[in-house]
C-alpha cells in the first residue's frame, strides 16, 4: 500500500525567506507525485506534478519540487515566499494499481512580515 | 467554464437527518470523486466513479452512498447523519484514472456540521 508522510504540520517563515516543505512517500512501484495548495476556505488547486522525465519540476507561483527516487522524497521549495503564499500544502501520490490519489496530512505554511 | 461546482456550501444537520451533496463538472471528465477533509488527517477518499455507470468504495465509505447520475453529476448521500460526519466535503474530477489523465480538479467544498 502506498502512503505519504508530511512531517511538518506547520511551517512559519518570514516574507522573502526561502522555504522547503517536506514530503516522503512509500511505494514499491512507479509513482506519480503531486503538490496541491489550499487557500483559506477554498478547494485544492494543483501546484505542480511529476509524471516522468526531469526530476526537477516547476509549478505555478514560483514553486518547484524535486523527485528523489532513492530517498523516496518529493520536497517542495520556493526561494522567496510572499504573504500570499500562506496556505495549506498537500503532497499526494498516485500509483496505477490503487486507482486512487493518496494525500498527506498537509503542511500549513504561514508567511509573516 | 465553471469547473467543478458543489452545492450547498454550508449545511447544518441534526443527528439522524438525511441529505444529499451535489457535485457537477463541465470538463467532460470521466472520473469523479468524493473526499472528506478533517483536521490533521488530510483528504480521505469516500467513493469514486471511474466512469459513468460505475462507482467504487474508497477509504472511508461507511455511512455514505453515491450516485453517478450522468457523466456530469456525482452526488453523495448521508442517509442518517452522525456527528462523526461533521467535516468538509470535496468533490473532484479527472479525465481518467490512469497516469497523465489522473490530475484531479477540485470543487470549493461543502462544510457540514452534524449536531
Amino acid at each position: 500500500a502506498q502512503s505519504v508522510t508530511q512531517l511538518d504540520s506547520q511551517v512559519p517563515v518570514f516574507e522573502e525567506a526561502p522555504v522547503e516543505l517536506r514530503c516522503n512517500y512509500s511505494s514499491s512501484v512507479s509513482v506519480y507525485l503531486f503538490w496541491y495548495v489550499q487557500y483559506p476556505n477554498q478547494g485544492l488547486q494543483l501546484l505542480l506534478k511529476y509524471l516522468s522525465g526531469s526530476t526537477l519540476v516547476k509549478g505555478i507561483n514560483g514553486f518547484e519540487a524535486e523527485f528523489n527516487k532513492s530517498q523516496t522524497s518529493f520536497h517542495l521549495r520556493k526561494p522567496s515566499v510572499h504573504i500570499s503564499d500562506t496556505a495549506e500544502y498537500f503532497c499526494a501520490v498516485f500509483t496505477g494499481g490503487g486507482n486512487k490519489l493518496t494525500f498527506g496530512t498537509g503542511t500549513q505554511l504561514k508567511v509573516e512580515l | 467554464n465553471a469547473g467543478v461546482t458543489q452545492t450547498p456550501k454550508f449545511q447544518v444537520l441534526k443527528t439522524g437527518q438525511s441529505m444529499t451533496l451535489q457535485c457537477a463538472q463541465d470538463m467532460n471528465h470521466n472520473s469523479m470523486y468524493w473526499y472528506r477533509q478533517d483536521p490533521g488527517m488530510g483528504l480521505r477518499l469516500i467513493y469514486y466513479s471511474a466512469s459513468e455507470g460505475t462507482t467504487d468504495k474508497g477509504e472511508v465509505p461507511n455511512g455514505y452512498n453515491v450516485s453517478r447520475l450522468n457523466k456530469r453529476e456525482f452526488s453523495l448521500r448521508l442517509e442518517s447523519a452522525a456527528p462523526s460526519q461533521t467535516s468538509v466535503y470535496f468533490c473532484a474530477s479527472s479525465p481518467g484514472l490512469a497516469g497523465v489523465n489522473h490530475e484531479q480538479f477540485f470543487g470549493p467544498g461543502t462544510r457540514l456540521t452534524v449536531l
